[in-house]
């Protein structure tokens, strides 16, 4: 069984569209995260969220926007896609916000055209 | 604020060849230290980890000891293999935050 699942795994679109990735996780984990990885592998986390709360929310473009409708599951939707925004979302989940493992998703590779 | 240096790869090494790959730190407090691994076209894994000062992670061969003197926690491996061939990623989290700080990954390449 997939323990953290992402969909789409592959998204390509044009400049100025909308577009959602989901993520869910099967492990009962309270906490949720997404991470930016960007064309050097560098890996950045973008939210965090606890319980359906919000707890991180770094220096991201309000373009981005989380939801958690419950604690099993964490979308990412971006509004007025840009080609900056090319690189590959990872959702990522843990025990609690104090756990030190955090198990990640396969990642959604994002094109902006 | 919290930052991770990782030497710079990608680090190309034939088989059973020992392997250092090299991870400082600053950080405010006491953090813990891991490392993680991905491989091609997958997500990251936990490989090791080391909670506080003189502890050593070790995992699948790998080791790395926590030494607050030098903020280093770098990974080793006595003799690598053509399947440890992946991107390794140094990071640290600090007291009860959710939050984790990466390097920016190192690419080690085994050949036969």
């Amino acid at each position: 069984d997939t323990a953290v699942s992402q969909t789409p795994k592959y998204l390509v679109t044009q400049m100025g569209n909308d577009k959602s990735i989901k993520c869910e996780q099967n492990l009962g984990h309270d906490t949720m995260y997404w991470y930016k990885q960007d064309s050097k592998k560098f890996l950045k986390i973008m939210f965090s969220y606890n319980n359906k709360e919000l707890i991180i929310n770094e220096t991201v473009p309000n373009r981005f926007s989380p939801k958690s409708p419950d604690k099993a599951h964490l979308n990412l939707h971006i509004n007025s896609l840009e080609l900056g925004d090319s690189a590959v979302y990872f959702c990522a989940s843990s025990q609690s916000q104090g756990s030190y493992e955090q198990y990640f998703g396969p990642g959604t590779r994002l094109t902006v055209t | 604020g919290d930052s991770v240096t990782q030497m710079e790869g990608p680090v190309t090494l034939s088989e059973e060849a020992f392997l250092t790959i090299n991870c400082t730190y600053t950080a405010t407090g006491y953090p813990s230290l891991f490392w993680y691994v991905q491989y091609p076209g997958e997500g990251l894994q936990l490989l090791l980890k080391a909670t506080k000062a003189d502890d050593k992670g070790s995992n699948k061969g790998f080791e790395a000891t926590y030494r607050k003197e030098t903020t280093s926690f770098h990974l080793e491996k006595g003799s690598v293999q053509v399947s440890d061939s992946a991107v390794y990623f140094c990071a640290l989290k600090t007291g009860t935050a959710s939050k984790l700080t990466f390097g920016t990954g190192t690419r080690l390449q085994v050949t036969l």
